[in-house]
């Protein structure tokens, strides 16, 4: 089945840098890549996706990038700010016994120190 | 929209009952709801698929009859955790999928199981 990596698992920056999360996949039938934000205590929240068929795609302070031939994608967040502070999770798409799963990375702890 | 709710939102119970927790599509119709479990500190795993009408399809070392699923309309799927252990305590998240949407999954905000 599908493994996805990711890195680093924790993540300090000062406010107004970026921050760069990388992970890696194992299917390469994968073709949906979405990130989730998940603050303490609290739902995942849809961020950022990128399908297949596109290598990059961007919403104001987010980015995605995929590489699909290293089967490698990584979110970016520029101008970093307090409320940025969560855990971001990747996860890839892949075919399961009863129609399409996500499987999710390890998960990233951010910290944007003021 | 797309707006998926759970119930209860925290709950204790004693060693040994059941606990049924329920996840409901508020704004659209799913198809597919997903049941993971998170511990700690630690990324979400997922438990079931869950296919309206249909039985769910639990993941490797899942057991069955000890989480059971129903999906029995394309709102609404409840899962039943029978003869809770403290082992069970973590947090339970649905996710929800429609069917005009093809992959994307809105969360529930989760319940978080307590078994003394």
């Amino acid at each position: 089945g599908e493994n996805v990596e990711q890195h680093p698992s924790t993540l300090s920056v000062q406010e107004g840098d970026s921050a760069v999360i990388k992970c890696t996949y194992s299917d390469s039938a994968s073709n949906y890549f979405p990130w989730y934000k998940q603050e303490l205590g609290k739902r995942p929240q849809l961020i950022i996706d990128i399908r297949s068929n596109v290598g990059e795609k961007k919403d104001q302070r987010i980015a995605v990038t995929l590489n699909k031939t290293a089967k490698h994608f990584s979110l970016h967040i520029t101008e970093t700010q307090p409320e940025d502070s969560a855990v971001y999770f990747c996860a890839a798409s892949s075919r399961g016994a009863a129609g399409n799963k996500l499987t999710f990375g390890g998960g990233t702890r951010v910290l944007v120190k003021p | 929209g797309a707006v998926v709710s759970q119930h209860p939102s925290w709950v204790i119970c004693k060693s040994g009952t059941s606990v049924k927790i329920e996840c409901r599509s508020l704004d659209f119709q799913a198809t597919t709801m997903f049941w993971y479990r998170q511990f700690p500190k630690q990324s979400l795993m997922l438990m079931a698929t869950s296919n309206e009408g249909s039985k769910a399809t639990y993941e490797q070392g899942v057991e069955k009859d000890k989480f059971l699923i129903n999906h029995a309309s394309l709102t609404l799927s409840t899962l039943t955790v029978t003869s809770a252990h403290p082992e069970d305590s973590s947090f339970y998240i649905c996710s929800a999928r429609a069917a005009t949407n093809g992959e994307t999954q809105y969360f529930g905000p989760g319940t978080r199981l307590l078994v003394l």
